[in-house]
């Protein structure tokens, strides 16, 4: 079945902490991936995308996200946030091959506390 | 230079009643969606259309029915509105099958 988990549900640090939001993802062919975030009453804006290449991709607003095709993982990670940064965080994924639709994780909340 | 625009951003509106939500991209892109958000903030797919012909068409009730008038416009008409259609709904594009997918800024509905 094709779906995807974050291990996360709601996420609390305080500024200048170190993120990292799990996910995961189950899909039986290649796969292009996705983070998207939902900042307070907005919608969904992508942070950064991989298609294929350099595992490591970078986003804006200082977001990263590795993908490791072994764990099927592809985690979110910043080095230190900042109270801006308090949203719902969306991970997902398309097939490749003839897809048609985006599969969405069930979202992390993050609060970054001044 | 909004790339996807939707209208209205708010609907309220009361049982029984038909509304539609309308959807417009500029970018030219040849797929388009419509995702609903719940009160739970997880995101479902609810159609597709690439090149103004349906091309997925998730478990959703019948009384949902997207309107294509061209690859533009992708257009959702709702029928006998129920208490739990309220949600947000989302529109997207991509330029192709699972290509990048951009989303408009959603429309909140809440049905009394």
């Amino acid at each position: 079945a094709q779906s995807v988990s974050q291990h996360n549900h709601h996420v609390i640090l305080s500024e200048a902490a170190s993120l990292e939001l799990g996910c995961n993802y189950s899909y039986g062919g290649t796969v292009n991936l996705f983070w998207y975030v939902q900042y307070p009453g907005q919608h969904l804006q992508l942070l950064l995308k991989y298609f294929s290449g350099d595992p490591l991709v970078k986003g804006i607003k200082g977001f990263e996200a590795e993908f490791i095709k072994s764990k099927f993982s592809f985690n979110l990670r910043k080095p230190s946030v900042q109270w801006s940064d308090t949203a719902e965080y969306f991970c997902a994924f398309s097939g490749t091959a003839g897809a048609n639709n985006l599969f969405f994780g069930t979202g992390t909340r993050l609060t970054v506390i001044p | 230079d909004t790339a996807v625009s939707q209208t209205p951003k708010y609907l309220v509106t009361q049982m029984g009643n038909d509304k539609s939500i309308k959807c417009e991209q500029n970018l030219g892109h040849d797929t388009m969606y419509w995702y609903k958000q719940d009160s739970k903030k997880f995101l479902k797919i609810m159609f597709s259309y690439n090149n103004k012909e349906l091309i997925i068409n998730e478990t959703v009730p019948n009384r949902f029915s997207p309107k294509s008038p061209d690859k533009a416009h992708l257009n959702l008409h709702i029928n006998s509105l129920e208490l739990g259609d309220s949600a947000v709904y989302f529109c997207a594009s991509s330029p192709r099958l699972g290509g990048l997918f951009l989303f408009g800024p959603g429309t909140r509905l809440t049905v009394t």
